[in-house]
């Protein structure tokens, strides 16, 4: 299994959207609608920001949105702040109680 | 309040064995599936596997199977990932984390790093 594909970094300015992809095959992120997506700071655990492709955990700033089409899910983070920047990191469930993570995206905020 | 809490960092030689736990506290640890991820310095996270302690169902990720051992102790709410012979490779931040539904992690523990250097 190999991890999902995602751009190594994105960037955007304050205030304005970024969309993070996440690319994966027919066996996971095509055939699981069980994509997730967390947020990691430097030296911190990762926090759970969508699950199930578009749901928000309660707490998690509605600025936050989840999609899918196919084998790719997206990330899209509106209203940017500088406390965005981080790691973001999209997972998607593979059968047989596997979870497969993508490579990462840093997420810059100019 | 949900909690996992892990033990402290590990500095191993090459061939040693090594044993790290996560304790939960705040919800059912029984009745929660339970995972451990790997992330090798500076880079991303690796899925490992998983157990269910109410029975210790566990599953591993192909890449993981066979090199290490994930066990639970229902009575205490603990789960623990073992090594038996460490590799310079080991070195890394673990997480242990608590699955919800199929594919989401709503919980992680603090993150136990393991330093395995001569």
């Amino acid at each position: 299994q190999s991890a999902l594909t995602q751009p190594r970094s994105v960037s955007g300015s304050p205030g304005q959207s970024v969309t993070i992809s996440c690319t994966g095959t027919s066996s996971d992120v095509g055939n699981y609608d069980y994509v997730s997506w967390y947020q990691q700071h430097p030296g911190k655990a990762p926090k759970l920001m969508i699950y199930d492709v578009n749901k928000r955990p309660s707490g998690v700033p509605d600025r936050f949105s989840g999609s899918k089409s196919g084998s790719t899910a997206s990330l899209t983070i509106s209203g940017l702040q500088a406390e965005d920047e981080a790691d973001y990191f999209c997972c998607s469930y593979a059968g047989s109680y596997t979870l497969i993570f993508g490579g990462g995206t840093t997420l810059t905020v100019l | 309040e949900v909690q996992l809490v892990q033990s402290g960092a590990e500095v191993k030689k090459p061939g040693e064995s090594l044993k790290i736990s996560c304790k939960g506290s705040g919800f059912s640890f029984s009745l929660y599936w339970i995972g451990w991820v790997r992330q090798m310095p500076g880079k991303g996270l690796e899925w490992m596997g998983i157990i269910y302690p109410g029975d210790s169902d566990t599953r591993y990720s192909p890449s993981f199977q066979g090199q290490v051992t994930i066990s639970a102790d229902k009575s205490i709410s603990a789960t623990y990932l073992q090594w038996t012979s460490l590799r310079a490779s080991d070195t890394a931040m673990y997480y242990c984390a608590r699955r919800t539904g199929w594919g989401a992690i709503d919980y992680w523990g603090q993150g136990t790093l393991v330093t395995v250097s001569s």
